[in-house]
């Protein structure tokens, strides 16, 4: 069964300083993994996701994400957090050869001036 | 604007009501999914989609009925809801295989059950 973890309900950070938001999956076979921001009111947008090949991927907003297949993990970074950053984050797996994408529970980011 | 879109916005309806949410995409995707978003459960899986046909069925109870007429078009029939129900649901679509299957999601309907 296609499982995420998100360990924590809340990363505070201040402005300027890096941010990391946690994620551990698992899943049958190769995993595809993504990450989704949420703002207030707002349905989920997509920010960077891995697929194959390099495992340090690039997406939106000057967020990266690592993927760690020995520890199953997908862990969200920024060098320099805004305090427009302020969001719900959530992790999300899906196996290759299915359709069915899971979510983690979310982590709220927050960032203070 | 990320191409998939929710009616209405905000729904309100008595337990006895039914009512029915859409969504459409023209993204050129052909898996459509239902999920549902309240504050003890983030983010549950309803219904997939794929190709026109139902994949997955997440136990959901059956006042909930999805259907999907074609691949652009997504619907969620409601029938005696609960309080309970109460949340924002978001249809989202993506591309059924292959490395181009991120999730696009719509700006869901919040639904108040009274």
């Amino acid at each position: 069964a296609q499982s995420v973890a998100q360990p924590e309900d809340q990363v505070n950070v201040a402005e300027g300083n890096p941010l990391t938001v946690k994620c551990t999956y698992s899943v049958s076979g190769n995993p595809y993994l993504f990450w989704y921001v949420q703002y207030p009111n707002r349905g989920l947008q997509f920010l960077l996701k891995y697929i194959t090949g390099d495992n340090l991927v690039k997406g939106s907003y000057g967020f990266e994400a690592e993927f760690n297949k020995s520890q199953t993990s997908f862990h969200l970074k920024k060098p320099s957090a805004l305090v427009s950053d302020s969001a719900l984050y959530f992790c999300a797996v899906r196996s290759y050869n299915t359709d069915k994408l899971i979510f983690g529970t979310g982590t709220r980011l927050q960032v203070f001036p | 604007e990320t191409g998939v879109t929710q009616t209405p916005r905000h729904l309100v309806m008595g337990m006895t009501n039914k009512k029915s949410l859409k969504c459409e995409q023209h993204l050129g995707h052909n898996a459509m999914y239902w999920y549902k978003q309240s504050a003890k459960k983030p983010l549950e899986l309803m219904f997939v989609y794929s190709l026109e046909e139902r994949v997955e069925n997440n136990s959901v109870p059956s006042r909930f009925s999805p259907e999907c007429p074609n691949s652009s078009h997504l619907f969620l029939h409601l029938h005696t809801l609960q309080p309970e129900d109460s949340a924002l649901y978001l249809c989202a679509s993506s591309q059924h295989r292959g490395e181009n299957t991120e999730a696009f999601f719509g700006q869901g309907t919040r639904l108040t059950v009274v």
